[in-house]
C-alpha cells in the first residue's frame, strides 16, 4: 500500500509562471518531508526539505508547503523555467527510520 | 559534481551470471542504501547500512546481497541475475543526524537478457 501518492504523473507550465505540484501521504507519523528533482538518466537530486513542526520552508524559486492535518504537501516553484523541466518525487520519514518513502513522481514540463 | 559514483551505469547481462554494482562515496557518510525503482514507479529500499558491518536489508525484498567493509564503499552483488532482476538501482548515503536528505548516485540500469 503506496503511503505517498503523486496522483498527478504530469504537469505542463508556461515559463515565467508558477508550478504547484502536489503530494498527499496517509502515515500520521511521518515527520519529515522532501523534495527530489530527477533529470533522465541521472539519479535524484535533493532540492529541498520540511519538518512537521514547520507549515512553510523557503529556497530561493522553491517553496514547500506542508498541511497535516490534511496529510498534504506542494511545492511551489516560481517562476517556472526550462530547466526546471523534470520529474519531481516527494518523499516522507518518520523519526528514526531508516527509510524513505517516495511518490511515484511527476514529470514536469516548462514550455518556453 | 557527483560525490557519490556508481559504475557501471549501464549492463546487460546474460540469465545466471554473477553481477556487483558498485557505489562510492566521498563525503564521509555513515548512512548508505540501495534502492531499485522500477519506470513510472516509486523507488523501494533493498538495503542499507549504518557504518562499517552494518548492513540490513529494506522493505522491498531483494535476493542480492551487500557489504560494508569500508565506510565509502557499498557494492550490491547478485548471485545468479535473472530477467526479474532488470530495474535501475539507485545507491545513496546521507549523514548520521536524524533527519538527513538522501544523496543519490547516478544510478545503474541493469538489463537482464
Amino acid at each position: 500500500d503506496q503511503q505517498v501518492k503523486q496522483n498527478s504523473p504530469s504537469l505542463s507550465v508556461q515559463e515565467g509562471r508558477i508550478s504547484i505540484l502536489n503530494c498527499d501521504y496517509t502515515n500520521s507519523m511521518f515527520d519529515y518531508f522532501l523534495w527530489y528533482k530527477k533529470y533522465p538518466a541521472e539519479g535524484p537530486t535533493f532540492l529541498i526539505s520540511i519538518s512537521s513542526i514547520k507549515d512553510k520552508n523557503e529556497d530561493g524559486r522553491f517553496t514547500v508547503f506542508l498541511n497535516k492535518s490534511a496529510k498534504h504537501l506542494s511545492l511551489h516553484i516560481v517562476p517556472s523555467q526550462p530547466g526546471d523541466s523534470a520529474v519531481y518525487f516527494c518523499a516522507a520519514s518518520g523519526t528514526g527510520a531508516n527509510n524513505l518513502f517516495f511518490g511515484t513522481g511527476t514529470r514536469l514540463t516548462v514550455i518556453p | 559534481e557527483a560525490d557519490i559514483y556508481q559504475t557501471p551505469r549501464y549492463l546487460v547481462i546474460g540469465t545466471g551470471k554473477k553481477i556487483t554494482l558498485e557505489c562510492s562515496q566521498t563525503m564521509g557518510h555513515d548512512k548508505m542504501y540501495w534502492y531499485q525503482q522500477d519506470p513510472g514507479m516509486e523507488l523501494h529500499l533493498i538495503h542499507y547500512s549504518y557504518g562499517v558491518n552494518s548492513t540490513e536489508k529494506g522493505d522491498l525484498s531483494s535476493e542480492s546481497t551487500v557489504s560494508r567493509i569500508r565506510t565509502e564503499h557499498f557494492p550490491l552483488t547478485l548471485e545468479s541475475a535473472r530477467p526479474s532482476h532488470t530495474s535501475q538501482y539507485l545507491c545513496a548515503s546521507s549523514e548520521y543526524r536524524d533527519p538527513s536528505p538522501l544523496h543519490f548516485g547516478n544510478g545503474t540500469r541493469l538489463t537482464v537478457t
